[in-house]
């Protein structure tokens, strides 16, 4: 499968607790993207990159949030100090150039 | 008021029927239109994409853009009951996506 990947599908973690998401992208593409989605809301962006440089993030990425997308290719979000308003769908997509977003299956965030 | 408004539906129709969504924008600087198809607990995937005002075709899927009247559609032909998904309209400026909220769609058998 050459989609976009992402790991892991689920996480369930307490209040308080530091969680990381990975996203492997359609090989190739250099822009890559993180979203948020909530039940019966549309995704929302959270912050993308361009290769290995992070060129926006959204105001609703706080500063307990964090991406990282080292040498170009994986990228990472970290959450610390979970709250449960983080609760959501975080999505991951890639595209060459920028207007094709491809998305993956998303990894879905409980927070108790 | 949102840059993209979407009717939340939800919306049934029998199997065989003609699903009609639709979106309307408040930007003008939105360039590119696409839907995307959303089922339960998975991504969103991409199934229109068009940059013109205009009707694009793509097997029983129409997408049509009216930039002068900022509105947006998405035609589906011979429903079936494995269209049963969340229709998410979406458009870029800079290079981001915004989206509707999604109209979730039932084909009944």
């Amino acid at each position: 499968d050459t989609g976009v990947s992402q790991d892991p599908r689920h996480k369930i973690t307490k209040r308080g607790q530091n969680v990381t998401f990975r996203c492997d992208p359609i090989s190739e593409h250099n822009r890559l993207y993180w979203y948020r989605q909530t039940l019966g809301q549309g995704p929302e962006f959270l912050t993308y990159f361009q290769n290995e440089a992070q060129l926006e993030k959204s105001r609703l990425l706080s500063d307990r949030f964090s991406a990282e997308r080292p040498k170009g290719s994986f990228s990472t979000l970290e959450i610390q100090r979970t709250e449960q308003g983080d609760s959501a769908m975080y999505l991951c997509a890639s595209s060459f150039i920028g207007e094709k977003l491809f998305f993956g299956s998303g990894t879905q965030l409980s927070v108790l | 008021q949102k840059e993209v408004e979407q009717d939340p539906g939800p919306l049934s129709v029998p199997e065989g029927a003609i699903v009609s969504l639709n979106c309307t924008y408040s930007n003008s600087a939105f360039q590119y239109f696409m839907w995307y198809r959303q089922y339960s607990r998975k991504g969103p995937e991409l199934l229109m994409y068009t940059y013109s005002s205009g009707n694009k075709e793509d097997g029983r899927f129409t997408a049509q853009v009216d930039k002068s009247s900022k509105y947006i559609s998405l035609f589906i032909r011979d429903s079936q009951p494995s269209d049963s998904a969340t229709y998410l309209c979406a458009m870029i400026r800079d290079y981001k996506l915004s989206f509707g909220a999604g109209t979730t769609v039932t084909v009944r058998a």
